[in-house]
């Protein structure tokens, strides 16, 4: 069954301290993995997309890792800013005869003072 | 300005009354989709279309129709809205399904009593 599962469920840190959410995916085959940000409320906004071939991608303070052979993905935040707090979910696109988006559940970030 | 524009925002109805929620976008891209966001099971693709008069169903389509009767519109019907169809729904629009950015409208919070 196609899953990609995201930890932690939710996570505080202070202001200017670094975090990393994983997220780990049994989606095949494989397209390409993709992190969004979601404010409460609002659309999911992208950050990376990395395909098969790509370990590392960034985006300013962010940063994605992918490691393809064992399914894992990292998203990690450097110096952390209060609007970094948000929903940071991982999303795996497969690529079947259509294709399908598969979103794992988020990970809560607060970002406190 | 490149943006995803849904309508309404918010909506409250009643079982078995047939509502369509808009979308458009105005980037010319060819592939469009419907998603609906639960609290504890994260964004579930609902339909989606390669482009114009292609659609296909994604994970959760039942008891929902799309159309893509031109390239920047592409509405959700709900023929009969029950209770469990009351979501908050996203539409999102990318220039190619696979490994392009996906471009998130604000969302549709929909309420079915």
């Amino acid at each position: 069954k196609n899953q990609v599962e995201q930890s932690p469920q939710s996570l505080i840190i202070l202001e200017g301290k670094n975090c990393t959410l994983q997220c780990n995916y049994t989606v095949s085959p494989f397209s390409n993995l993709r992190w969004y940000k979601q404010d409460t409320g609002r659309g999911p906004v992208s950050l990376t997309i990395m395909t098969f071939s790509e370990n590392t991608k960034s985006n300013g303070r962010y940063t994605a890792t992918l490691d393809a052979d064992t399914k894992q993905s990292s998203l990690h935040i450097t110096a952390s800013q209060l609007s970094d707090s948000a929903s940071y979910i991982c999303v795996v696109i497969s690529n079947t005869g259509g294709f399908k988006t598969i979103f794992g559940a988020g990970t809560r970030l607060f970002v406190k003072a | 300005e490149a943006q995803v524009t849904q309508n309404p925002r918010y909506l409250i109805t009643v079982t078995g009354k047939k509502l369509t929620v808009t979308c458009s976008q105005n980037m010319n891209h060819e592939y469009m989709s419907w998603y609906r966001q639960d609290p504890g099971l994260g964004l579930r693709q609902i339909y989606y279309s390669m482009n114009v008069e292609v659609t296909d169903k994604g994970d959760v389509p039942e008891g929902y129709k799309v159309s893509r009767k031109e390239k920047r519109n592409f509405p959700l019907i709900l023929e009969s809205p029950s209770p469990n169809q009351t979501s908050l729904y996203f539409c999102a629009s990318s220039l190619q399904g696979r490994g392009t950015e996906a471009f998130f409208g604000q969302g549709t919070r929909l309420t079915v009593v």
